[in-house]
């Protein structure tokens, strides 16, 4: 089966730890995208990559790094340096031809102890 | 700047239809989504547009006016299933990225 998953579904952070949400994609898709979502607000553009080894900050990367290793993988890590975490995670790839949707996955609920 | 208008929540009643607007404001407009998002899941994809007019599927249509900047969804034979926030995105040309309304929370009653 073709998807997008991502791990774990419920994560929670101590202050000061950093932590690292797993976005996996066999849709053979570039690019790839992580989003936030807060109650009442729409999604935030945290980062994205086009290509594998290539990545650009969104609207709201503070506190936020990622990687591209691999064209299937693209992991977010949420720093000690981003004072507001708790938030819906949610991580989405887009397909090569027209129109080019965003598919997302389950995503990660992230929650401050 | 980018910006989005929907209305924060509507309620409909099951087997009827309802329309959600959402307007918007964008330099250079290249595509307008529509997602379906359950509460605690993921948007999925609903429609398209990019060209004035009419997408329909099954159900749902989807309308844009690019001259008003304006889009609506249409949902026909509401079911109890519909009741999910519905998120209006619009593409801008040269970008890869969409820019994402708050979202309509529908909710259906029988």
């Amino acid at each position: 089966d073709g998807g997008i998953t991502q791990s774990p579904k419920y994560l929670f952070r101590k202050e000061g730890q950093n932590v690292t949400l797993s976005c996996e994609q066999n849709l053979n898709h570039d690019a790839m995208y992580w989003y936030r979502q807060d109650p009442g607000q729409g999604l935030r553009l945290i980062y994205y990559s086009q290509i594998v080894n290539d990545f650009q900050k969104g609207d709201i990367a503070e506190g936020y790094s990622v990687s591209r290793e691999k064209k299937e993988s693209f992991p977010l890590t949420v720093t000690s340096a981003q004072k507001n975490p708790t938030a819906f995670y949610l991580c989405a790839s887009r397909e090569g031809g027209p129109p080019e949707t965003q598919y997302f996955g389950p995503g990660t609920r992230l929650l401050v102890l | 700047g980018q910006n989005i208008d929907q209305p924060t929540e509507m309620t409909a009643t099951e087997g009827a239809i309802v329309q959600i607007n959402c307007t918007y404001q964008t330099s250079g407009f290249n595509g307008l989504f529509w997602y379906q998002q359950h509460a605690g899941e993921a948007p999925t994809f609903l429609s398209y547009n990019v060209l004035d007019g009419l997408e329909e599927k099954g159900r749902f249509s989807s309308f844009l006016s690019r001259s008003k900047g304006y889009s609506y969804l249409l949902l026909k034979e509401l079911q109890m299933k519909d009741s999910a926030s519905y998120l209006c995105a619009v593409r801008q040309t040269g970008a890869n990225n969409l820019f994402f309304g708050t979202g309509t929370r529908l909710t259906v009653i029988p």
